[in-house]
């Protein structure tokens, strides 16, 4: 069971150029997210899902889209990139329980330079 | 005032030794508490989670939770090198909003 799968594991940008983060998930979860982690600050919440077709915004989403076609999938679109995007992007999944609660589950990471 | 507060660190103790990591929370809604190991270049890993007050055990882990402090904490027994790593301390209601602390580095020495 290869649970969350991120590709690539790393990546340098130039300023400006794009790219896209790639996740997969093969627990069958409906709710995915995506996560930025910077040294000394924790991971915030960049965009969820909840669903196929149904996306919202985190605590950080500025510079960055997504798009939830499949259960599955859950990929992480920069546009422009900027110095400020360097870190290491985790993608995660989850299904709720009864209650709604339920831990999150994340993939090894992308750690993207842009210079 | 942050959501999670967690003990910086870095934590160094010899192998054997009873490890004690450490988190503060400031919401008293309804609770889901986490813990979450990252090893280097690594994602976080679930560790542990609970809903309630008091302690939950698995193997050399227990998490503590007691809410009329809003304190968590994670204690791990016989420490041994490959403990040593992040840890990482979050809660989060049913909704999706999950607030992580910092983390915590620590190593176990040989």
């Amino acid at each position: 069971n290869a649970g969350v799968t991120q590709t690539p594991k790393f990546r340098i940008l130039k300023i400006g150029q794009s790219m896209t983060l790639q996740c997969a998930q093969d627990m069958n979860h409906n709710y995915m997210y995506w996560y930025r982690q910077d040294p000394g600050m924790g991971l915030k919440l960049i965009y969820y899902s909840v669903g196929a077709g149904i996306t919202d915004k985190g605590e950080v989403p500025n510079g960055y889209n997504v798009s939830r076609s499949t259960t599955e999938d859950f990929p992480l679109r920069l546009e422009l990139a900027a110095p400020s995007q360097t870190s290491v992007y985790f993608c995660a999944s989850r299904q709720p329980g009864a209650g709604g609660a339920s831990p999150l589950h994340f993939g090894n990471g992308t750690r993207l330079t842009v210079t | 005032q942050k959501e999670v507060e967690q003990d910086p660190g870095p934590l160094s103790v010899p192998e054997g030794a009873i490890v004690s990591l450490n988190c503060t929370y400031s919401n008293s809604a309804f609770q889901y508490f986490m813990w979450y190991r990252q090893y280097s270049r690594k994602g976080p890993e679930l560790l542990m989670y609970t809903y309630s007050s008091g302690n939950k055990e698995d193997g050399r882990f227990t998490a503590q939770v007691d809410k009329s402090s809003k304190y968590i904490s994670l204690f791990i027994r016989d420490s041994q090198p490959s403990d040593s790593a992040t840890y990482l301390c979050a809660r989060s209601n049913t909704g999706n909003q999950f607030y992580f602390g910092t983390g915590t580095s620590l190593t176990v020495i040989p």
